[in-house]
């Protein structure tokens, strides 16, 4: 069962470049979610889905962008990659009933 | 606005002793959800507990205790007889009714010294 993955696990980019970072589970979960770990602000979301198709904001989601065409897959982009976006990001799914999220091994980025 | 406090940065025990993390958080909403995570060294983020709002019993698996008390806006984590692998950083975790925005704290980093 491979639960939720994240890839890729590490990545250098420069600033100004497009990456995507890509999160895929198999559970089959409803909701899938986009965080960011910064030292001293612990888990910022940046986006959110309720459902393929159905995307919405979180707490920080400028120089972000998103989608979901498929329940098992959401690809987190950063359009224009700044150092401050240099972080943890963390993928998590959850289901409709059960509002605990499972997490993915995280994907760290770093902008130079 | 939901927000979640926890006071504490790092601490420091040796090993069997107990060591409580605190938790403090704030909404407005009258059902809510709390959670504890913990982050190993390794970096991975493994769930420890949900708590809802209207039931404020407290719960105890193994070494691991959660003491939730609305009356303070508080939901504290004890581990009991410490060990080395309890280290990691723990994060305390607010949901509220609507949407899916679920507050983290800022983490406690937990060391554990043999």
């Amino acid at each position: 069962d491979a639960g939720i993955t994240q890839s890729p696990r590490y990545k250098i980019t420069e600033t100004g470049r497009q990456v995507t970072l890509m999160c895929h589970q198999t559970w089959s979960h409803s909701y899938m979610f986009w965080y960011r770990q910064d030292l001293g602000h612990g888990l910022r979301l940046i986006y959110y889905s309720a459902a393929a198709d159905i995307t919405d904001k979180g707490e920080v989601p400028d120089g972000y962008v998103v989608s979901r065409s498929k329940t098992e897959n959401f690809p987190l982009t950063l359009e224009s990659a700044t150092r401050s976006q240099t972080s943890v990001y963390f993928c998590a799914s959850s289901t409709i009933t059960s509002y605990e999220q499972y997490f993915g091994p995280g994907t760290r980025l770093t902008v130079t | 606005a939901q927000k979640v406090t926890q006071a504490q940065t790092e601490i420091s025990v040796v090993e069997k002793e107990d060591v409580t993390l605190d938790c403090v958080y704030e909404t407005r909403d009258t059902t809510y959800y709390l959670f504890w995570y913990k982050q190993p060294p390794s970096g991975e983020l493994v769930f420890l507990i949900r708590r809802n709002s209207f039931d404020e019993q407290n719960e105890i698996s193994g070494r691991y205790s959660w003491n939730f008390q609305k009356s303070t806006s508080s939901f504290n984590f004890t581990i009991t007889a410490s060990q080395v692998v309890d280290s990691a950083v723990y994060f305390c975790a607010l949901r509220g009714t609507w949407g899916n925005d679920m507050r983290f704290g800022a983490g406690t980093r937990l060391t554990v010294k043999p």
